[in-house]
Order: C-alpha cells, then sequence, then structure tokens
C-alpha cells in the first residue's frame, strides 16, 4: 500500500513553456501532498505544501506565481512549472502524507528545460 | 525550509559488515523520525520510523536508535548489501505536524 505515482517521469522543454506534473496517491486519500526539489548530490528541498480544496503554502522564497500548485482532489495534486528556464531544470517530487506524518513519495520527475 | 545544499558525506562498507548512518537534529520540537532511503533517480524510499517515547526500534535488518539528550539518531543496517548503496536522508518533525525537514543526507557505498 501507500504507492504514489508521478507523470511524467521525464520532460523536456523549451524555455518559455510551461509544465504541468502530476502527483497521485494510488491506494489512499492524501489531504496534504508536498512538492520538492532537489538538485544533484543535495537533499531534498521542500517547495510547497499541497492542501487538497485550499490554496498551497509555499516555502520562503519560492515564487507561487510561477510554481502553481492545484490539489483538485484526495488523490491528486498538480504542479505547473511556468515560463520554465534553464535554472529550473531539477528532479521535482512529490509526497503524500500518511496518517501518522509519515510522507510516501513519488519516483520523482526529471525537467530539463533547454 | 531548512534543507540545506552540501556535498553529502559518505560511508563506505564492505558487503556483508554492518552499517551505522548517524543523524543529529537541532530541533529540539521534533518527537517523529523517519529514515529513507533514496537511490539515485528515484524518489526517496520508506525504511522505518521512530517516536519520541521510543529509544529504539526495530525493522528487517534495521534498527533505529533514537537519543533524544543529545539529538542523535542512528540507522544500523546489519549484513549490508550491494542493494543497500543510496542515500540516505533522517528528517524529522513534530509528531502530528504538517511537515519534514529534511538535513543533508548521507551515501551509502557498499564494496563487494
Amino acid at each position: 500500500g501507500a504507492v504514489v505515482s508521478q507523470h511524467p517521469s521525464r520532460v523536456i522543454c523549451k524555455s518559455g513553456t510551461s509544465v504541468k506534473i502530476e502527483c497521485r496517491s494510488l491506494d489512499f486519500q492524501a489531504t496534504t501532498m508536498f512538492w520538492y526539489r532537489q538538485f544533484p548530490k543535495q537533499s531534498l528541498m521542500l517547495m510547497a505544501t499541497s492542501n487538497e480544496g485550499s490554496k498551497a503554502t509555499y516555502e520562503q522564497g519560492v515564487e507561487k506565481d510561477k510554481f502553481l500548485i492545484n490539489h483538485a482532489s484526495l488523490t491528486l495534486s498538480t504542479l505547473t512549472v511556468t515560463s520554465a528556464h534553464p535554472e529550473d531544470s531539477s528532479f521535482y517530487i512529490c509526497s503524500a502524507r500518511g496518517q501518522y506524518n509519515e510522507q510516501f513519495f513519488g519516483p520523482g520527475t526529471r525537467l530539463t528545460v533547454l | 525550509g531548512e534543507s540545506v545544499g552540501l556535498h553529502l558525506p559518505t560511508l563506505s562498507v564492505q558487503e556483508g559488515d554492518n552499517s551505522i548512518i548517524n543523524c543529529a537534529y537541532s530541533n529540539s520540537a521534533s518527537d517523529y523520525f523517519i529514515w529513507y532511503k533514496q537511490e539515485s533517480g528515484k524518489g526517496p524510499q520508506f525504511i522505518i520510523d521512530i517516536r519520541s517515547n521510543m529509544d529504539k526500534r526495530q525493522g528487517q535488518r534495521v534498527t533505529v536508535l533514537l537519543n533524544k539528550t543529545v539529538k542523535h539518531l542512528s540507522l544500523q543496517i546489519a549484513a549490508t548489501q550491494p542493494g543497500d548503496s543510496a542515500v540516505y536522508f533522517c528528517p524529522g518533525g513534530p509528531r502530528y505536524g504538517n511537515k519534514l525537514v529534511f538535513g543533508a543526507g548521507t551515501i551509502l557505498r557498499v564494496k563487494s
């Protein structure tokens, strides 16, 4: 149980375009999901907390207008990177919170902006 | 967040030996900790968790020890295997809080 999926696993896009990443909890409902980004050989950096039916809470320094988060259902949260630039290239990982505050992570999405 | 952009420390062990990965935390309010394993190109995988009312918890081939006095926890892996090679993280947070704080992880390399 407690499986989280992400789609797509890899995406390459041109600078200036927008990219949407989906995060789904497959066998449980998640009122709270989290979005992280990770640069090579570094730790996970929390970007925002996504709450079903309400606005996301962004961490300091994360632009909410650039990283749009929508949590429209108990099993789906989406992250849209708007007007992507090469510096947005990173590994984006989502997680869904379980009943004991543990987090179950998705497999990640590798974004490359050319 | 409190995640840091540092190069990760590395622990090299021989296959079959036991591994001990250490983790320090600074927030006294943290009372719930999880060990995650992250293989290259993948998301973190849950290994084991521990709450602050416990000093020790055992799983399959793994043991987590928590020392609240010095704000330190460790993950012991018995009979380390090549498949254990990964980066290990020990985020913590309030038991009923909303966020886990990830610090720098530790790279475990298993030599055959």
